[in-house]
């Protein structure tokens, strides 16, 4: 079956940018987890949903970082005015629920951003 | 921040031997699970050990959590040169809740 997909693969902005990253989830996964990873570093929690809600958010490291989930399933990561330090993989992983016995977390590609 | 410690940063071995990486935490987990990584792209599901669980297999791995120490090892036996990629530990506190990863172990396999 299909799993996580990110899009775009690659992203180069430039300094003051706005952009956006989506991940599509395995279908029918309701818990969806978006993490950050740097060269080098392990990936970072960012902010987790379950359904269409922030579980926690606690991981966004300042305003300019935002996420969304309207309807569940897709999510979009909104970064504004992007910074050079921002340049980094972001991951995302979907699970089947976010207790039980189905918490293995699944996760895309990655979508690789540059700020220059 | 990162909560797991692994050990070494760095791995190399011939095809064939066998691969042992370790990691460490500092608070109370509710699941351990390891990951791999190729070219820092998408991560690779290996295993989860739950906190009240001792030993785990799957296929050519094994792992091992002792929560007494905070600690838990991830044994590749007779490695490929296909294993060759990058190793996290990642454990959660509560069930569901984020990941919290370590800097990984980079394994290479030389054929």
């Amino acid at each position: 079956g299909a799993g996580v997909s990110q899009t775009p693969s690659n992203k180069v902005t430039e300094k003051g940018k706005y952009v956006e990253l989506r991940c599509d989830p395995i279908s029918g996964h309701t818990a969806l987890y978006w993490y950050r990873q740097s060269l080098g570093q392990g990936p970072e929690f960012l902010i987790y949903f379950q359904g269409t809600g922030a579980a926690d958010d606690s991981g966004l490291p300042n305003d300019r970082f935002f996420a969304v989930r309207p309807e569940g399933s897709v999510s979009t990561l909104k970064i504004q005015r992007t910074e050079r330090g921002d340049s980094a993989v972001y991951l995302c992983a979907s699970s089947l629920t976010s207790g039980g016995y189905q918490e293995t977390q699944y996760f895309g590609p990655g979508t690789r951003l540059l700020v220059l | 921040s990162q909560q797991g410690e692994e050990d070494p940063q760095a791995l190399s071995i011939q095809e064939g031997e066998n691969a042992t990486m370790n990691c460490s935490y500092k608070t109370s987990i509710n699941n351990l699970q390891w990951y791999r990584q190729n070219s820092g792209r998408g991560l690779v599901h290996l295993i989860l050990i739950r906190s009240n669980e001792r030993e785990k297999h799957s296929g050519r791995l094994r792992v091992t959590l002792d929560t007494s120490k905070k600690s838990s090892s991830l044994l590749i036996t007779a490695s490929r040169a296909a294993d060759t990629a990058s190793y996290f530990c990642a454990t959660d506190e509560t069930s569901g809740s984020r990941l919290t990863f370590g800097e990984g172990t980079q394994l290479t396999v030389n054929p």
